[in-house]
């Protein structure tokens, strides 16, 4: 089946740990996306990547980082830098970067301070 | 910078109901406009997706419709059914999104 996975589904961190969650699209997509989705809010850009090897900052990336090696591959890590990083993490990806191309979903991942 | 608005935050309609959701955006100059259903717990489902150039687009009981003259997208979902409750967004670009309308269907 084509899509988006994200794993794992459920994360539990504890203060002061980075934790690393996975985002693996094999619909062979050159953009990934990372947002983030606060209860009854929208979703926040973290960050995105138009092409391997390149990536920018959203409107809320401090806190978080991000590597692009891979196509199909586009992981986001939470630094113990990011105070209030319990929420639910969404990875998204397009055919490209352009504004004419439709975005798809993976099913989320849910992180939890502990 | 773009605003989203979905109007309204949550709606709640008797089955077999037709229904109007509302997406204003502020900045007028987008390319396409996406909508979305979220199912609680889970990632967003793509809808529908209206190209600049269009002014309407279809798939079954959904049919969108985009005004980028005055920054509105409305999503109208005709004899709405249990199965259609869930979250709907909008984002007149990928990089923002509504807070979305919640829609309960009751039987």
């Amino acid at each position: 089946d084509g899509g988006i996975t994200q794993s794992p589904k459920y994360l539990f961190r504890k203060e002061g740990q980075n934790v690393t969650l996975s985002c693996e699209q094999n619909l062979n997509h050159d953009a990934m996306y990372w947002y983030r989705q606060d209860p009854g809010q929208g979703l926040r850009l973290i960050y995105y990547s138009q092409i391997v090897n390149d990536f920018q900052k959203g409107d809320i990336a401090e806190g978080y980082s991000v590597s692009r090696e891979k196509k199909e591959s586009f992981p986001l890590t939470v630094t113990s830098a990011q105070k209030n990083p319990t929420a639910f993490y969404l990875c998204a990806s397009s055919i490209g970067g352009g504004p004419n191309t439709e975005a798809f979903f993976g099913q989320g991942t849910r992180l939890t301070v502990v | 910078k773009q605003e989203v608005t979905q109007i309204p935050a949550a709606l709640s309609v008797p089955e077999g109901e037709n229904l109007v959701l509302n997406c204003s955006f502020t900045d007028s100059a987008i390319y396409n406009l996406q909508w979305f259903r979220q199912d609680p717990g889970k990632g967003l489902t793509s809808l529908l997706l209206i190209q600049s150039s269009q002014r309407e687009q279809t798939s079954g009981r959904l049919n969108a419709s985009l005004d980028k003259s005055s920054g509105r997208s409305t999503l109208y979902i005709a004899a709405s059914q249990p199965g259609d409750s869930a979250t709907y967004l909008c984002a007149p670009e990928k990089l923002v999104f509504g807070k979305g309308t919640k829609l309960t269907v009751n039987p």
